[in-house]
């Protein structure tokens, strides 16, 4: 079954904890995302990958770190995250190449608790 | 830059009449434009897109979009309701290259029977 998966999918942790959360793809898209959603906000994007090794910001990147080094990976790294990072965080992927405007598969969502 | 608004934060509609969730949309260029659906503690659906073809978009489910450019809108519609269809709905907007998506605040739409 073509997916993308999230892991964990509820994590509670505290302020300054290094933390990882993994995303992982079985349709060979090259084009990654995160997301996180607050209440009133929608989705906005925090950094997106457009094929291994090439990522960039999105709208709101500050206190996140991405890795791209296989295609079907793409983990969130929290190190210090600022402002408060609780929040429900989504991976996508899509098809096509560059200039692409496919459908973007959305993961379950993470939700994260930061005490 | 590009931006989205959704025009109403709750949407209510009684089962079997017609649906109206309204977005708006700002881009510099041609744009792609998506609804999405998010049902309750679930990830989200593409319901439909528009990408400078028709300009009547149809998506899963009896969900329909307009777009106009003149008057910068990409409303959802429904011709009736169904319980099934109460969930948050986004309106979306793609940047030239397709990496970077706006998403608009959502409109949350109730059902009632």
């Amino acid at each position: 079954e073509a997916q993308v998966t999230q892991n964990p999918r509820y994590l509670i942790t505290v302020t300054g904890k290094k933390l990882t959360v993994t995303c992982s793809q079985n349709m060979n898209h090259e084009y990654m995302s995160w997301y996180r959603q607050d209440p009133g906000l929608g989705l906005r994007q925090i950094y997106y990958s457009m094929n291994v090794e090439v990522t960039d910001k999105g709208d709101v990147p500050e206190g996140y770190k991405v890795s791209r080094k296989e295609k079907r990976n793409f983990p969130l790294i929290l190190e210090s995250p600022s402002p408060n990072p609780t929040s429900l965080y989504f991976c996508a992927s899509r098809g096509g190449g560059y200039g692409e405007t496919y459908e973007q598969y959305f993961g379950p969502g993470t939700r994260l608790t930061v005490t | 830059a590009q931006s989205v608004t959704q025009l109403d934060s709750h949407v209510s509609v009684s089962e079997g009449t017609p649906v109206l969730l309204r977005c708006n949309y700002s881009s510099s260029y041609s744009p792609s434009l998506f609804w999405y659906v998010q049902h309750p503690n679930k990830g989200l659906q593409l319901l439909l897109k528009y990408t400078s073809a028709a300009t009547l978009v149809k998506g899963i489910n009896g969900f329909e979009a307009e777009f106009k450019k003149s008057e910068t809108s990409f409303h959802l519609t429904k011709p009736s309701a169904h319980m099934s269809d109460a969930a948050e709905y986004f309106c979306v907007v793609s940047d030239q290259y397709g990496n970077k998506l706006v998403f608009g605040a959502g409109t949350i739409l109730r059902v009632k029977s």
